[in-house]
């Protein structure tokens, strides 16, 4: 059964930091790998997608790699701004007999201090 | 604007009603999904849909029923048979079930 973990689960910041959210799953075997955003008492935001085949991708200030042979994927926020604080999820898209079928992490708290 | 619908955004039910939650999509998605989300759980997928008139059991389906008519709509029931319905619900749809999942803005529900 594929599991997904998050580290930290909690994270504060000054503002302007260069930061770093892991996320390891446990079975290898995925289509892809997407993280979220998501605010207080909202739903989840898509922030980046890596397909299996590839190393990393970019959106803005945002960085997401994903090394699928050992189970780790990193979000990687650049020069962080008080509006990036939020709830981060990474959530797996299965193989085999749970295709398509999306594994979350339980998220990391992350609190950008002005 | 394209997007994904639920309502209400707050929902209040006794104990022992059955309640049915909406969800709307007009980004022309055949995938559609439902997950609970509880706090220290993380989400969980409740059930899934590939295809108009298809749909599959996720992982806590005990309790909960849908319907899947029209490619737009993928409403929700929640049963009285349901042990603890209380949490936040979210649907989400993709093109196709290992494409990018985009999610609505949930509802919160409440049994007293």
């Amino acid at each position: 059964k594929q599991e997904v973990t998050q580290i930290p689960a909690a994270l504060s910041v000054p503002e302007g930091e260069n930061l770093v959210l892991n996320c390891s799953f446990t079975d290898s075997a995925i289509y892809n790998l997407q993280w979220f955003r998501q605010d207080p008492g909202k739903g989840l935001t898509s922030l980046l997608l890596i397909q299996s085949s590839q190393r990393e991708q970019t959106s803005g200030r945002l960085n997401a790699s994903l090394d699928k042979s050992s189970g780790r994927s990193t979000l990687y926020i650049a020069a962080s701004q008080p509006g990036d604080s939020a709830t981060y999820l990474c959530a797996v898209h299965a193989g085999g007999t749970s295709y398509g079928k999306l594994t979350f992490g339980q998220g990391t708290i992350l609190t950008v201090h002005p | 604007d394209g997007g994904i619908t639920q309502s209400p955004k707050y929902l209040f039910r006794k104990e022992g009603q059955n309640v049915t939650l909406s969800c709307e999509q007009n980004l022309n998605h055949d995938a559609m999904y439902w997950y609970r989300q509880d706090p220290g759980q993380g989400l969980r997928l409740i059930y899934y849909s590939q295809i108009v008139n298809d749909f599959q059991k996720g992982d806590i389906a005990e309790g909960y029923s849908v319907s899947r008519e029209k490619k737009e709509s993928f409403p929700l029931t929640v049963t009285s048979a349901q042990k603890n319905p209380t949490a936040f619900y979210l649907c989400a749809s993709s093109i196709g079930p290992p494409d990018e999942q985009y999610f609505g803005p949930g509802t919160r529900l409440t049994v007293t």
